[in-house]
């Protein structure tokens, strides 16, 4: 199984703060890069993909992908109460996805 | 609406017992997955198939069973071979075999206690 590693939070920020998310994966052959949100008990819906190196925004959400270092970040600006979740960074190789462990994040009023 | 649709949402069995999830979709995926999730951790491949009437094992297959005998329906057996079966099971689907552009959907999943 190809390793994707997240950093292990918990991670708690303030309302309206910036929440940054890590993962690094070891197969260099990845093509294909994933950030889902999962709140408590629910599956796991896709919030961002990232293929090419650089940044990509999406709303208050930017993904930043660095092939050389096998880095792949998640920023949310502004965090809401209702980003409060378990967010998950997948891998695809061979046609299949890994998944690390997920970062839980709390923002707090 | 187009989705995937994992029954039972809650299912409770002995232990020794074979039980079987179901997951349907109606999204025309070709690719569908099995993933398991424990407390704690990250979602863990059980099986995939890429097309009907073939499967792959995943990382963690032992203990588990699969069919692919339609397009639409990708069912679960979890054996009584399987260690620990209480678990999170989730059911995926994409437009192709999880490469570029292709990510996965999710069902709702199905909750097993195994006592």
């Amino acid at each position: 199984q190809k390793e994707v590693e997240q950093n292990s939070g918990p991670l708690s920020v303030p309302e309206g703060a910036i929440a940054s998310l890590n993962c690094t994966y070891s197969d260099r052959g990845s093509q294909s890069f994933f950030w889902y949100r999962q709140y408590s008990g629910k599956s796991p819906e896709l919030i961002m993909s990232i293929y090419s190196n650089g940044d990509k925004e999406d709303g208050r959400f930017t993904a930043q992908l660095n092939k050389a270092s096998q880095y792949v970040s998640l920023l949310i600006r502004d965090s809401q109460p209702s980003d409060s979740a378990t967010y998950l960074c997948a891998v695809n190789y061979d046609y299949k996805l890994s998944f690390g462990a997920g970062t839980t994040v709390t923002v707090r009023a | 609406d187009g989705g995937i649709t994992q029954s039972p949402k809650y299912l409770f069995r002995k232990e020794g017992q074979n039980v079987t999830l179901s997951c349907e979709q109606n999204l025309n995926h070709d690719a569908m997955y099995w993933y398991r999730q424990d407390p704690g951790q990250g979602l863990r491949l059980i099986y995939y198939s890429q097309i009907v009437n073939d499967f792959q094992k995943g990382d963690i297959a032992e203990g588990y069973s699969v069919s692919r005998e339609k397009k639409e329906s990708f069912p679960l057996t979890v054996t009584s071979a399987q260690k620990n079966p209480t678990a999170f099971y989730l059911c995926a689907s994409s437009t192709t075999g999880s490469s570029y552009n292709s990510p996965l959907h999710f069902g709702n999943g199905t909750r097993l206690t195994v006592t």
